[in-house]
């Protein structure tokens, strides 16, 4: 069964700071994975996702994260995060089964951001 | 927006009370998921329908109760809970042999 790990349950920074928020999968298989972004009060929204190719994805927000097969990691990174970021950021490993996805959650990091 | 919706978004039941929850989802897609997400765990995934069959039950308790009527529409009866099912219930839906799945906003759930 696969698992996720992200190593920051709470990373506090000032605006423009950078962020880098680690997450770690076991999976022996193909994996597509995923960050996904929970505001207060608000629905969980996909960051970015990735699936096959160039292992730098970009996502919204100017959001990214990179793919490290052989550490199983996907970091997602920011160069200079905004006060509008604070939100819970969740890292997640998929499985396809029987033509329907399966996705496996990481316990989530909460980003607090300070003006 | 994400085009999944669920209803009611709070609930407060005692442990002797019978509630439902619903989700709807208008974009077309086959497969549904019930979520459960408490603080400090990871999101568990209770149950998964795809074209309507249920094709995952995740060791859920049976004071949940599934109902998928239609591929849009996704139920989570609820009997009989425990404090310790308080949570935000999480619906998401997704096209058949994708990987992405959407989202509602949830339902938080406080049992008294």
């Amino acid at each position: 069964a696969q698992s996720v790990s992200q190593h920051n349950h709470h990373v506090i920074l000032s605006e423009a700071a950078s962020l880098e928020l680690g997450c770690n999968y076991s999976y022996g298989g193909t994996v597509n994975l995923f960050w996904y972004v929970q505001y207060p009060g608000q629905h969980l929204q996909l960051l970015l996702k990735y699936f096959s190719g160039d292992p730098l994805v970009k996502g919204i927000k100017g959001f990214e994260a990179e793919f490290i097969k052989s550490k199983f990691s996907f970091n997602l990174r920011k160069p200079s995060v905004q006060w509008s970021d604070t939100a819970e950021y969740f890292c997640a490993v998929n499985a396809l089964l029987g033509g329907y996805s399966t996705l496996t959650f990481g316990k989530g990091t909460m980003l607090l951001v300070s003006p | 927006e994400t085009g999944v919706t669920q209803t009611p978004r709070h609930l407060v039941m005692g442990m002797t009370n019978k509630k439902s929850l619903k989700c709807e989802q208008h974009l077309g897609h086959n497969a549904m998921y019930w979520y459960k997400q408490s603080a400090k765990k990871p999101l568990e995934l209770m149950f998964v329908y795809n074209f309507k069959e249920q094709t995952e039950n995740n060791s859920v308790p049976s004071r949940f109760s599934p109902e998928c009527p239609n591929s849009s529409h996704l139920f989570l009866h609820l009997h009989t809970l425990q404090p310790e099912d308080s949570a935000l219930y999480l619906c998401a839906s997704s096209p058949t042999g994708a990987n992405e799945q959407f989202f509602g906003p949830g339902t938080r759930l406080t049992v008294l």
